[in-house]
């Protein structure tokens, strides 16, 4: 099962900042906060991971708390195309499978 | 830019047939995946594939499953006995072995529709 609770929906408003909260509390040292979205059916797409620091790449910014328990997932400007279901999922670095839970639907809207 | 592709887009087939879907993954990665998603619910794991063994499997995939790399480009996922609740979409997906960030990508999916 997923070690990971996230809100089922959220809208936004295209422009704006999308913040997709998570929360993993038994989250283990060794574990990473990996993110992915899923657009309408087609395949998961990876967005970003941390272990505690926060990180930024030209898709989305992670913030991860001190105690590692929750993040956030940071969309700076949203658009239409970021409508999709995120995914917050915590497992160890490496080949280990992914294990996905229900997500966020994130409505972006005009 | 890379893409795992996946081969047929759409398949419809009896139940109790066999079907075979394809997969060609990125051409530098060596771990492969197969995932499913039933309609309306979560995407699962069925199996991974590392130097031409299974490296872990869920209990999705029981006999009626199996997996192979016929060639040095595709990977396959075939059910031998095709049931109603086989219907969903499989996703298939690969991986570096090691350094980076060991990202999964995922291919567009292969939808199974057993009547």
């Amino acid at each position: 099962d997923a070690k990971t609770t996230q809100p089922p929906s959220m809208d936004c408003a295209e422009g704006r900042a999308a913040n997709l909260p998570c929360n993993h509390s038994t989250i283990s040292g060794n574990e990473y906060v990996y993110w992915y979205r899923q657009i309408h059916s087609q395949g998961p797409q990876y967005i970003i991971h941390g272990l505690k620091n926060n990180e930024t790449n030209e898709m989305a910014s992670l913030i991860i708390t001190e105690d590692r328990k929750s993040s956030t997932l940071i969309l700076p400007h949203a658009t239409l195309r970021d409508t999709a279901v995120y995914y917050c999922i915590v497992r160890v670095k490496g080949n280990t499978p992914l294990v996905f839970g229900k997500g966020t639907r994130l409505s972006v809207i005009a | 830019e890379p893409e795992v592709t996946q081969t047929p887009s759409h398949q419809v087939t009896q139940m109790g047939q066999e079907v075979i879907l394809r997969c060609v993954p990125i051409s530098n990665h060596l771990y492969f995946y197969w995932y499913r998603q039933i309609l309306g619910q979560k995407v699962e794991f069925l199996v991974s594939f590392y130097n031409n063994e299974i490296s872990e499997k869920s209990e999705i995939f029981d006999d009626q499953f199996s997996v192979e790399r016929p060639d040095g480009s595709n990977f396959t996922l075939k059910i031998r006995s095709t049931k109603l609740e086989d219907s969903a979409m499989y996703f298939c997906a690969s991986s570096v072995t090691s350094g980076g960030p060991n990202e999964q990508f995922f291919g567009p999916g292969t939808r199974l529709t057993v009547l």
